[in-house]
């Protein structure tokens, strides 16, 4: 099965970076992703990792280590508008079912 | 412009009622999905299909069934709503195999 481990939440301040992590416990994996969700909106897709290593896009960067079973969400430059939850979730290689976390809900203050 | 819809937004039913709740997608993808999402659950998989007269069980299909008779859609009923039903419904699609998946606007649906 599938566990996957968030922080509930996190506070952050405007114009900072902020890292949220992500565990996971698959007994099949193909592929991480990070998605936002602003509050009362649908998810929205922000990365895809399949092999180690950074992938940066824009203001958001994302880590994935398969070996420890740990990826991280980068945000720079944070703005009011990224107050929203982060949402990690795996695609497991056995049935391409994409798992998602309970999610973290990121504080930003001026 | 593709897209995916939900229909209604907005739903409030009472206990035992049948209930169906619509999904319809336009970019022609195989993979369907629908979750629900609650408070200190984050989204959890009811069920999804990977093509035509293919559904699956995901991990809280207890209560719920779909059908898939095209491409474009996969509604989703409660055959006898109960209150521990009421949460958000969304629907999402993806690529066959492939890529990440696109969710729909979600339903509220309450119990009562």
């Amino acid at each position: 099965g599938q566990n996957i481990d968030q922080p509930t939440e996190m506070t952050a301040t405007e114009g900072a970076i902020v890292q949220i992590n992500c565990t996971y416990q698959t007994s099949g994996f193909n592929g991480l992703f990070w998605y936002q969700q602003h509050a009362g909106e649908a998810p929205t897709f922000l990365s895809y990792n399949v092999l180690d290593g950074l992938e940066e896009k824009g203001r958001f960067s994302s880590f994935l280590s398969r070996s420890k079973g740990y990826s991280y969400l980068l945000l720079k430059e944070l703005q009011m508008k990224d107050s929203a939850s982060y949402l990690c979730a795996v695609r497991d290689g056995r049935d391409d079912k994409i798992i998602f976390g309970k999610g973290t809900r990121l504080h930003i203050l001026p | 412009d593709a897209e995916i819809t939900q229909s209604p937004r907005h739903k409030i039913t009472e206990t035992g009622r049948q209930v169906t709740l619509a999904c319809h997608q336009t970019w022609n993808h195989n993979n369907m999905f629908w979750y629900r999402q609650d408070l200190g659950h984050g989204l959890r998989l009811i069920h999804y299909s990977y093509g035509v007269q293919d559904t699956n069980k995901g991990e809280v299909s207890d209560g719920y069934s779909v059908s898939r008779s095209n491409t474009e859609d996969l509604p989703l009923t409660l055959e006898s709503a109960a209150s521990s039903q009421t949460s958000v419904y969304f629907c999402a699609s993806s690529p066959q195999s492939q890529g990440d998946q696109f969710f729909g606007p979600g339903t509220r649906l309450t119990v009562l």
